[in-house]
């Protein structure tokens, strides 16, 4: 019930396209769901995020459109350049242990191409 | 002006030998994580801790003991290396107090065993 699921495992998308990348979890605790970039050989960069009390958020290129009674997220990368190229996580965040913490539950990963 | 640093960024090792990752953050967080990315690169949280007090240790072998000796610092011993303990190691934090759930990374230190 931890888990959040992604897809699609590796998206190939041409310069000025649209990339997507969907995510799916069970826990209705959740609730916080970041979106962060990695490039090879760096650390998860965070991008940008939502809680479950908005359905959109834009940030730029960037869009999460977010689901509440489907339990679903998804990124959307408008007018994709290849210096998108990347990995890309989603994630979604339990706050407990009194408040002290809150974990992150990360989605498997997936590899975008922008081709120019 | 790096927020959260790592060292080394890569260490070899043979299997059986002991070391230690570091993690220093200048973002003034209270809260500090080890997260471990494995060959296909899933991301999966180790440890966490607020204001030096470990919070959460994700059934990690007790091979592998985080320290904090201050709120912005927080290392990883490893004793007995496995082979499976090659992967990349990542340090991240963020300020729980004020109800931010921001969690910022260091650039990782991928460790091999051999």
């Amino acid at each position: 019930q931890q888990q959040v699921k992604q897809s699609p495992q590796s998206l190939i998308v041409q310069k000025g396209g649209i990339s997507i990348i969907n995510c799916a979890y069970e826990n209705t605790a959740f609730d916080y769901f970041p979106w962060y970039q990695q490039f090879p050989g760096k650390g998860p960069a965070l991008l940008i995020a939502i809680r479950p009390d908005v359905s959109e958020k834009k940030e730029g290129r960037f869009t999460i459109s977010f689901n509440k009674s489907a339990k679903q997220f998804s990124l959307h990368i408008m007018d994709s350049q290849p210096g998108d190229s990347a990995t890309y996580f989603c994630a979604a965040s339990i706050r407990g242990y009194g408040g002290a913490t809150n974990k992150l539950i990360f989605g498997t990963g997936t590899l975008l191409a922008v081709q120019p | 002006d790096t927020a959260v640093s790592q060292t080394p960024k890569y260490l070899v090792t043979q299997m059986g030998n002991d070391k230690s990752i570091k993690c220093e953050q200048n973002l003034g967080h209270d809260t500090m994580y080890w997260y471990k990315q494995d060959s296909k690169k899933f991301l999966k949280i180790m440890f966490s801790y607020n204001n030096k007090e470990l919070i959460i240790n994700e059934t990690v072998p007790n091979r592998f003991s985080p320290k904090s000796p201050d709120k912005a610092h927080l290392n990883l011993h490893i004793n007995s290396l496995e082979l499976g303990d090659s992967a990349v190691y990542f340090c991240a934090s963020s300020q729980v107090i004020t109800g931010s759930y921001e969690q910022y990374f260091g650039p990782g230190t991928r460790l091999t065993v051999t």
